[in-house]
Formats: structure tokens, sequence, C-alpha cells
């Protein structure tokens, strides 16, 4: 079955612990993007990765880190989490053909930082 | 990406069409409207895209003024679990690097 699957899907968390969100995805999709939804603020997204090795900023890119080192694996890393990272996380893969609609998203991961 | 404005919830009978509108005056020629949703805070999904042409596939139609300007959403039968939040967005395809810039939506309900 073609997913993307995000582990933890719950966290809580301390303010500065450093944490990571996997994400993994069994389409064979160069694009990998994560996203954060808050209240009223809708997604917006974090970082994306056109292939291996290959990432750039999303919107709201400050205090995260992401790697691409497997084309399948695109990991979530806070160094020193805040408690205004407590969010809703999804991470979305697309095939280079369709990257711009026919995105694959995630259950999510419900991060709480207190 | 050209803004888009949507109401801010609908309600509809279960069995009946649900229609959801979409305004993108400000769309460019070759951006494309495009229809996720959200059920329930688990991950969008895609349902739609079109650029000028009516679209139709197995979960729903997509109607696109001839100006462009707006779009509706069509579900022709609609059931409790499309109860959900519907997000139109307008962007080009194939250069936005998987970037899809999510608006406030429709929080479709519907009812028995």
């Amino acid at each position: 079955e073609a997913q993307v699957t995000q582990n933890p899907r719950y966290l809580i968390t301390v303010t500065g612990k450093k944490l990571t969100v996997t994400c993994s995805q069994n389409m064979n999709h160069e694009y990998m993007s994560w996203y954060r939804q808050d209240p009223g603020l809708g997604l917006r997204q974090i970082y994306y990765s056109m292939n291996v090795e290959v990432t750039d900023k999303g919107d709201v890119p400050e205090g995260y880190k992401v790697s691409r080192k497997e084309k399948r694996n695109f990991p979530l890393i806070l160094e020193s989490p805040s408690p205004n990272q407590t969010s809703l996380y999804f991470c979305a893969s697309s095939s280079q053909t369709s990257a711009s609609y026919e995105q694959y998203f995630g259950p999510g991961t419900r991060l709480t930082v207190t | 990406d050209a803004k888009t404005t949507q109401p801010p919830s609908m309600d509809c009978a279960e069995g009946r069409a649900a229609n959801l509108p979409c305004n993108h005056s400000t769309i460019s020629g070759n951006e494309y409207v495009y229809w996720y949703r959200q059920i329930h805070s688990q991950g969008p999904q895609y349902i739609i895209h079109g650029l000028k042409n009516n679209e139709t596939n197995e979960m729903a139609s997509l109607i696109i003024t001839e100006d462009r300007k707006s779009s509706t959403l069509i579900l022709p039968h609609a059931t409790l679990r499309d109860t959900a939040v519907y997000y139109c967005i307008a962007n080009l395809l194939g250069t936005s690097y998987g970037k899809l810039t999510f608006g406030q939506g429709t929080i479709l309900t519907v009812h028995p």
C-alpha cells in the first residue's frame, strides 16, 4: 500500500530536549516536505527536499533542521524545542511529475513542548 | 500564488450534492486550481485539480468559470464521511517544488 508514515504520532517533551520526527514514504517520490499546522494559521511549509541531499527552506524554517540521505526518508529535527513549536506536523511526498498538486500526506505528529 | 477566498463553513444534507465555491480573482493564466480536504486533523488528501476545463474524477467534479476567477467543487452525493475542511489552492503546476499554500478552507458539515 502506497503511504507516508510518521513516527511518533504523539510526543510530549520539555524545552531544550532534542528530538527527531521520522518520515518515510514507499512510493519512490522525489519531493518531500514538512508542514506544521496551527489553529488560525493553516498549514505552513517548514522545509522541502527535491531529492537526496537537496533540501531548502520553506516559509517557517527557524528552529528546525532536516536531512535527506535516502530517497525514502526525510526526518525533521528539533535541536532545542521551544513551546512555540507545539503544533501538528505533517510530512508529505510527491513525484517529480506531480509535485505541485497530488501530494501524499502522512497521518501527522502532534507535538507538545512544555 | 494567487489568493483564494472560500466561505468559512457550509452545511449539506446527506445524499445531496455539496457545492463548494472558491474565488480566485487574481489567478494568472498558467496557475492551476487544486482542491484538497482534511478530515479531522488527518493529513490533507488531494481531490482534484484543473486549469480551465471542467474536470471530473471518482471523488468530485471541478467547475471553473470561463474567466477563471472562480470555481466550484462538487461532491455529487455527499456522505457523512465527506465532513471535512476543504481547501482551494491556486498555484503554478510544476514550479513550486512541492509547496502548497493552504488557506483557512471551508468546513463542510454533512448532516443526516
